[in-house]
């Protein structure tokens, strides 16, 4: 089993609609989990923390559930510009981190 | 404010032939550096990672090297490329190794035919 994964897509999400999005990950110490913005053929990007309260923030909500051990990112209202590569990333204490496959997302108008 | 730049952008090298990707990070000091490959559809994978000057710790067993020469310089090399060193090569920093963020260099495309 992957330590960190995620359904590769691509979610084909129309203009203004709303899309959600799980990454599992087997290991029960992980700590600290992150979501990556990856747009074609360039360099990751942090896009948001992902703390144990879950978070917002503007149209992107986080959402963590330890006890199934997954992550959780959703889109509202989506732009084209929200068409991108999303990378799950976790780390146990004293890791490094581990990244996920991504989740290719695709608006369309 | 920080920033980091990997050279060259894309290369196309071939078999058998020698590899030399640089990084360099500007504006702090002392950063854990990173290099990541991601084969494509593939999550990045850790090859090396560096705590200071001389420092390189491997994580993958294979035909690359790092060396970290200067604080804030990065080198990942190879002396004969394989097919299967393709990929895409990201250098990254942190501030601390149980920092939160990672900021990417803009990749470096390693095409080996």
């Amino acid at each position: 089993r992957k330590e960190v994964e995620q359904d590769p897509g691509p979610f084909n999400v129309p203009e203004g609609a709303t899309v959600a999005f799980n990454c599992t990950y087997s290991n029960s110490a992980s700590q600290s989990f992150f979501w990556y913005r990856q747009d074609c053929r360039k360099e990751p990007k942090l896009l948001m923390s992902v703390y144990s309260s879950g978070n917002e923030d503007g149209r992107f909500t986080a959402q963590l559930n330890r006890a199934s051990q997954y992550i959780s990112l959703l889109i509202r209202d989506s732009k084209l510009s929200d068409s991108a590569t999303y990378l799950c990333v976790v780390r146990a204490a004293g890791n490094k981190l581990t990244f996920g496959g991504g989740t290719r997302v695709l608006v369309k108008p | 404010s920080q920033t980091i730049h990997q050279w060259p952008a894309t290369l196309v090298q071939p078999v058998g032939s020698p590899l030399s990707l640089e990084c360099t990070v500007e504006g702090t000091s002392n950063p854990n550096l990173y290099w990541y490959r991601q084969a494509a559809g593939r999550g990045l994978q850790l090859l090396f990672y560096s705590v200071g000057i001389g420092q390189i710790s491997s994580e993958v067993p294979q035909n690359l090297s790092a060396s970290r020469p200067q604080d804030r310089q990065f080198i990942l090399s190879s002396k004969k490329l394989l097919l299967s060193d393709s990929g895409f090569y990201l250098c990254a920093w942190s501030v601390g190794f149980d920092g939160g963020e990672l900021f990417f260099g803009e990749g470096s495309r390693l095409t080996v035919l």
